[in-house]
């Protein structure tokens, strides 16, 4: 079946640091990847999405690459800000879309 | 993007009384619609799926006569948690998807039972 793995937190920075959160996968098929984020106290919000191989998915300073070879979807931010202090979960959909598989969930915090 | 909205945003309620808990697509027909549970800490936990006009597909280990699912109409699906205890309180989101769009989730649903 599918599954995703992203490395556990809570993943502390300073502020302007480099990000990076890896997150694998393992699915049959072609799958769609996700990274999405959970502020405190609110429910899930799309980030980042790519559909296939070799794409890029990128949102407010975020970037993930959809690496078919080594089925890694890494997310990476250049600067953080304290702002992006949150929980951010690796996805994939299936062929049809209809399910979404979440990895465990990476804590971020982000200190000024 | 596509709005969904879920209500309550919490709930307080005392044990062995019912919560329903609604999930709305505010501009767009929600085919499927997905419930979600998840724990202080953890990750998602996919409940159950539901397409319009039809009875929800329950994932393993959830008791569907406890979380009764109801997606009568193309905007709105519900969750009642039956007879609610303690270890029902929870986290609960739902997430919508329409034809050929992506799945957008609600802001989600704090339960606690007292």
């Amino acid at each position: 079946g599918n599954s995703v793995t992203q490395m556990e937190g809570p993943v502390t920075l300073s502020e302007e640091a480099f990000l990076t959160i890896n997150c694998t996968y393992t699915a049959t098929g072609y799958p769609s990847l996700f990274w999405y984020v959970q502020y405190p106290g609110e429910g899930l919000q799309l980030l980042l999405k790519a559909t296939k191989a070799d794409d890029k998915g990128s949102n407010k300073g975020f970037e993930a690459t959809y690496r078919k070879e080594t089925t890694s979807f890494h997310l990476e931010k250049g600067s953080v800000q304290v702002s992006d202090s949150a929980v951010y979960f690796c996805a994939l959909a299936n062929n049809a879309g209809n399910m979404l598989t979440f990895g465990g969930g990476t804590r971020l915090m982000v200190k000024p | 993007g596509a709005v969904v909205s879920q209500h309550p945003s919490w709930v307080i309620c005392k044990s062995g009384t019912s919560v329903k808990i609604e999930c709305r697509s505010l501009d767009f027909q929600a085919t499927t619609m997905f419930w979600y549970r998840q724990f202080p800490k953890q990750s998602l936990m996919l409940m159950a799926t539901s397409n319009e006009g039809s009875k929800a597909t329950y994932e393993q280990g959830v008791e569907k006569d406890k979380f009764l699912i109801n997606h009568a109409s193309l905007t709105l699906s519900t969750l009642t948690v039956t007879s609610a205890h303690p270890e029902d309180s929870s986290f609960y989101i739902c997430s919508a998807r329409g034809m050929n769009t992506e799945a957008f989730f609600g802001q989600g649903t704090r339960l606690t039972v007292v």
